[in-house]
């Protein structure tokens, strides 16, 4: 069975530490996005990797960073966690190209205090 | 205008009975369409994809897409308790920009 893999379910941090959330996949795919998910606003793109090494800004990018060492894990950085950044935050693979769909972690819910 | 629009509900239906969630959208430049399904506290998970235009079925679902009109629709036959969920739909364009644009999500209940 296929599988993306968050590092926590939930997680409750404080201003301005700084926040890892991991990400792993087990389908050899070469796409990796991360997404926040808010009520009333849906799935907003923050960043995604289509190679190693390789990034692009999604829609929101400002105040988080990412990191792709290994092709199967994708890591989002809060470098200095807000109130505002309190959030489901949702990791997703795919294989290149649009044509088959996004498979999805189970999210991690983030709180900043 | 959002790109893509989706009636949030909640939309409340019996046991049983004919489902259909609509997204409409605005560029004509999509080819690529999916429902998604999400149970509350879990993350999307791909319950069908199209692409351009016609019906595609699997067992109780039906996806159908109007280019036309920038309308799609997932049809759910003999609803179940189950099936109360979120319902997402994404769509892509052909761009390679790798983008996925989500609707809102329309929450189902069904009512046992």
């Amino acid at each position: 069975d296929v599988k993306v893999t968050q590092s926590s379910r939930y997680l409750v941090k404080r201003t301005g530490e700084k926040v890892f959330l991991e990400c792993v996949q087990d389908m050899d795919h070469e796409n990796m996005f991360w997404y926040r998910q808010d009520p009333g606003l849906g799935l907003r793109l923050i960043y995604f990797s289509y190679d190693v090494k390789m990034k692009e800004k999604g829609d929101i990018p400002e105040g988080y960073s990412v990191s792709r060492e290994k092709k199967e894990r994708f890591s989002l950085i809060l470098e200095s966690a807000s109130t505002n950044q309190t959030s489901m935050y949702l990791c997703a693979s795919s294989l290149v190209g649009t044509d088959n769909g996004q498979f999805f972690g189970p999210g991690t819910r983030l709180t900043v205090l | 205008q959002k790109e893509v629009e989706q009636d949030p509900g909640p939309l409340s239906v019996p046991e049983g009975a004919i489902v259909s969630l609509n997204c409409t959208y605005s560029n004509s430049a999509f080819q690529y369409f999916m429902w998604y399904r999400q149970y509350s506290r879990k993350g999307p998970e791909l319950l069908m994809y199209t692409y351009s235009s016609g019906n595609k079925e699997d067992g109780r679902f039906t996806a159908q897409v109007d280019k036309s009109s920038k309308y799609i629709s997932l049809f759910i036959r003999d609803s179940q308790p189950s099936d109360s969920a979120t319902y997402l739909c994404a769509m892509s364009d052909t761009s390679g920009t790798y983008k996925y644009i989500f609707g809102t999500g329309t929450r189902l209940k069904v009512l046992a």
